[in-house]
């Protein structure tokens, strides 16, 4: 199993400019997360969802939109680029709440996103 | 979910024990205490995770106190590759499966 992958890696925006993020798992996980992470911050969560066609809002979700329709996958778009959206952007994955809790985040590596 | 408190900063010896507190006084009958960790430039890795008893998995041990007010997360045998930032969550079991990330520890093992 890759896991959760994402892409791109590394991009720089300019301001307005729109684009996607990827994300892809390959564990067959109900829910998948979107955060992000300003530098020398803990991370923030954006979206979420619960399964395909499922979405809702987290902690910080102005100036972005999601969809989920596969399990696979969760992209994550930004339509207007504004430089308070430089950032690292996470996503992960995690299997329904077992009985005891196992519920496990998988991340991804991550993109690197700057806007000037 | 209940709010934790955890040291900003530790330095640990390689090959030594480092012991990374959390205090969690709200916690909360059915809050479970996860641990995961986030290496430069990494996502976030799972640890550990426990509710009242304590746990022990291939990469630490998580030890609860008995009024669950606050952990302790044990790295038996530190090495460089351990340096990182710990973050100590608690949180239900609910719907969406929220990680909320305060400050963490940052932990620094030295030669």
């Amino acid at each position: 199993n890759a896991g959760v992958t994402q892409t791109p890696k590394f991009r720089i925006l300019k301001i307005g400019q729109s684009m996607t993020l990827q994300c892809t798992q390959d564990m067959n996980h109900n829910y998948m997360y979107w955060y992000r992470q300003d530098p020398g911050m803990g991370l923030k969560l954006i979206y979420y969802s619960v399964g395909a066609g499922i979405t809702d809002k987290g902690e910080v979700p102005n100036g972005y939109n999601v969809s989920r329709s596969t399990t696979e996958d969760f992209p994550l778009r930004l339509e207007l680029a504004a430089p308070s959206q430089t950032s690292v952007y996470f996503c992960a994955s995690s299997p329904p709440t077992g009985g005891d809790g196992t519920d496990t985040q998988y991340f991804g590596p991550g993109t690197r996103l700057t806007v000037l | 979910d209940a709010k934790t408190t955890q040291p900003t900063s530790m330095d640990c010896a390689e090959g030594r024990a480092a012991n990374l507190p959390c205090n969690h006084s709200t916690i909360s009958g059915n809050e479970y205490v996860y641990w995961y960790r986030q290496i430069h430039s990494q996502g976030p890795q799972y640890i550990i995770h426990g509710l009242k008893n304590n746990e022990t998995n291939e990469m630490a041990s998580l030890i609860i106190t008995e009024d669950r007010k606050s952990s302790t997360l044990i790295l038996p045998h530190a090495t460089l590759r351990d340096t990182a930032v710990y973050y100590c969550i608690v949180r239900i079991k609910a719907a969406g499966n929220k990680l909320t990330f305060g400050g963490g520890t940052r932990v620094l093992v030295k030669p």
